[in-house]
């Protein structure tokens, strides 16, 4: 239980151009969706924490015009990179965690279970 | 403010030896600790988690981890070290506010043949 996809794995775009990165939760509700950046050789770098049905709260220095967040249902995310540059090139890994209690068929409320991560590079 | 700490960038260890990697926790309020591995090209994985009941926490091949509050500190430990898992390892302390995770600047771990 607890899985959570990424689509695409990798993307290859022309600069100028949008990206749109799908997060979803398999088999489980996900209240709150996170969204993180990784450089190479790096640790993980909170961009933003998307509530379902609400707007998302972003980290500090992170763009909210480039970088657009939706987390329209309780098992999908997505993220879209707007006018994509090559100092965009990254790794970016969602997670999710579910707001309710865990139970049966249902992870804890504690835990972020992570996507496999989309690999974004802009030519 | 919360953070996380790991000593050391990168740990080598032979096969069969023990592994040890370490975290050190700053928080203002009791913390929930998780110890998470990525292997390369791929997203997060949880190993385990510490959500204030038993100090010690058992996870996944085999790893385990002991909450010391005395000692601030949530060292990853197994027993003997496998070829599989050579990998990137984070530790992470939840925000008490909001759910998002604290990672710490993470451990690479070797495993010698």
């Amino acid at each position: 239980g607890a899985v959570v996809s990424q689509h695409p794995s990798w993307v290859i775009c022309k600069s100028g151009t949008s990206v749109k990165i799908e997060c979803r939760s398999l088999d489980f509700q996900a209240t709150t969706m996170f969204w993180y950046r990784q450089f190479p050789k790096q640790s993980l770098m909170l961009m933003a924490t998307s509530n379902e049905g609400s707007k998302a709260t972003y980290e500090q220095g992170v763009e909210k015009d480039k970088f657009l967040i939706n987390h329209a249902s309780l098992t999908l995310s997505t993220l879209t990179v707007t006018s994509a540059h090559p100092e965009d090139s990254s790794f970016y890994i969602c997670s999710a965690s579910s707001g309710l209690a865990g139970g049966e068929n249902r992870p804890p409320r504690d835990t972020q279970y992570f996507g496999p991560g989309t690999r974004l590079t802009v030519l | 403010a919360q953070s996380v700490t790991q000593l050391g960038s990168h740990v080598s260890v032979s096969e069969g030896a023990l592994v040890l990697l370490r975290c050190n926790y700053s928080s203002s309020v009791p913390p929930y600790l998780f110890w998470y591995v990525q292997y390369p090209n791929q997203g997060l994985q949880l190993l385990l988690k510490y959500t204030s009941a038993a100090t010690l926490v058992k996870g996944i091949n085999g790893f385990e981890a002991e909450f010391k509050k005395s000692e601030t500190s949530f060292h990853l430990t197994k027993p003997s070290a496998h070829m599989s898992d050579a990998a990137e390892y984070f530790c992470a302390v939840r925000h008490n506010q909001g759910g998002k995770l604290i990672f710490g600047q993470g451990t690479e771990l070797s495993v010698k043949p």
